[in-house]
């Protein structure tokens, strides 16, 4: 059983470009949540998709937006990238019904130069 | 407002010794309620979980945490930490349940010297 896959593993960028990054959720899983995790900070919370839907948005900019597809995997796109942007980006997968344990995956390191 | 607060940033203990890693929450009920570890350059693995009932739960890797209702905290255990333990430690609440974010705190990194 496939946990959560995200690619790519890195990711180096130049300001002002866009990223795409990936995530494909674990089996029987509908909904997925993207995280920014900066150097030396705990994740914080982007944005959640449930039904190929936005359901909650943290606070980030409209620079980060998000599709779900309906095969539940999600993509996270980021335009305009600052170098603030650089982090370890984490995908978690859930299911829509019932109590929120959220899995992890990897992560895809961006760096932004 | 909701938060979710990890007062040591940096922790270090012998192997063998025990450990307590402390974390603490701002909310007006009570929130579900996680601990995760990561190791270098890894995601993030659910160590343990309290949602009710018991407030004494264990986890995986030989961890449990204790739920105190009276102190809003929810402070991770091991009796004897093994050097395969040191990592970044995050505790984590879901506020209002169901469907919400996961807020978490800013980390516990544990060290462990032989």
């Amino acid at each position: 059983d496939a946990g959560v896959t995200q690619s790519p593993t890195h990711l180096i960028k130049t300001r002002g470009q866009q990223v795409t990054l990936r995530c494909s959720p674990k089996s029987g899983h509908d909904t997925v949540s993207w995280y920014q995790q900066a150097l030396g900070q705990g994740p914080q919370f982007i944005f959640q998709y449930y039904e190929e839907e936005e359901r909650q948005r943290g606070n980030f900019p409209d620079r980060f937006s998000g599709h779900q597809f309906p095969n539940y995997s999600s993509e996270l796109n980021v335009n305009a990238l600052l170098l603030g942007d650089s982090a370890l980006y984490l995908c978690a997968s859930s299911s829509g019904q019932g109590a929120n344990i959220q899995y992890f995956g990897a992560g895809t390191r961006l760096s932004v130069l | 407002a909701q938060s979710v607060t990890q007062p040591d940033i940096h922790i270090t203990v012998s192997e063998g010794a025990s450990l307590e890693l402390r974390c603490n929450y701002s909310y007006g009920a009570t929130p579900y309620l996680f601990w995760y570890v990561q190791s270098p350059g890894q995601g993030l693995q659910l160590l343990l979980k309290y949602f009710s009932g018991d407030t004494l739960v264990q986890g995986i890797k030989g961890f449990e945490a204790e739920f105190k209702r009276s102190q809003s905290s929810f402070n991770l255990r091991k009796p004897s930490v093994h050097w395969s333990d040191a990592a970044e430690y995050f505790c984590a609440a879901t506020f209002s349940g169901g469907y919400q974010k996961v807020t978490f705190g800013t980390g516990t990194k544990l060290q462990v010297i032989p």
